[in-house]
């Protein structure tokens, strides 16, 4: 089983339309998640860090859940400039700080 | 400020060869990562630096690669007798190291071994 797992979808959603998919975890000794945005043969860019209480950053909206020990993302009012392959990033204190990715979720906006 | 460099952008290699790629973090950043990408996957760990020292290097696949960062900055990957499979984007991560360990990706090195 891969560590870090998520829907490789596409998401097909319409201008506007609020669209969310979920990333799970398995090793229970994580302790930093993030989300990454990146476009096609382009580096992946931090778009949030994911804190426990769930954080929220304009029409971006993060969550934690531990105990299922998945993290998911959602996106309101898209837009054709969200089109854009997400990956979910997961890291461990005690694993030198470095991420393990899923392979991500692409999410396509259309007018 | 400045982000994370990589150079050379793209590079293509016969089979055999020996190349380098070469990062340059945010300037301050003491915690430097090389990952490698292949199509359709996300980024996998290489190598961590912390300083000047290679803190963790369990994510080398085979001891035809090695990294250095010999004074706690600029890290250059080198990989010797490339094989086709090694083809993949190398990207490299910096962050801040000390209480803050959001990574900021450079723009990634694309080899090509033909």
């Amino acid at each position: 089983r891969k560590e870090v797992e998520q829907d490789p979808g596409p998401f097909n959603v319409p201008e506007g339309a609020t669209v969310a998919f979920n990333c799970t975890y398995s090793n229970s000794a994580s302790q930093s998640f993030f989300w990454y945005r990146q476009d096609c043969r382009k580096e992946p860019k931090l778009l949030m860090s994911v804190y426990s209480s769930g954080n929220e950053d304009g029409r971006f909206t993060a969550q934690l859940n531990r105990a299922s020990q998945y993290i998911s993302l959602l996106i309101r009012d898209s837009k054709l400039s969200d089109s854009a392959t997400y990956l979910c990033a997961v890291a461990d204190f005690n694993n030198d700080y470095k991420l393990s990715f899923g392979a991500g979720t692409t999410v396509t906006v259309r007018a | 400020g400045a982000g994370v460099s990589q150079t050379p952008s793209n590079k293509v290699t016969e089979k055999g060869k020996y190349v380098e790629l070469r990062c340059d973090p945010i300037s301050g950043h003491t915690a430097l990562y090389w990952y490698r990408q292949s199509l359709g996957q996300g980024p996998e760990f290489l190598i961590y630096f912390q300083g000047t020292g290679a803190a963790d290097d369990s994510g080398l696949p085979n001891d035809r690669f090695f990294a250095v960062r010999p004074e706690g900055s600029v890290s250059t990957l080198k990989i010797q007798r490339t094989e086709r499979g090694d083809s993949a984007v190398y990207l490299c991560a910096s962050s801040p190291g000390t209480g803050d360990y959001e990574q900021y990706f450079g723009p990634g090195t694309r080899l090509t071994v033909t």
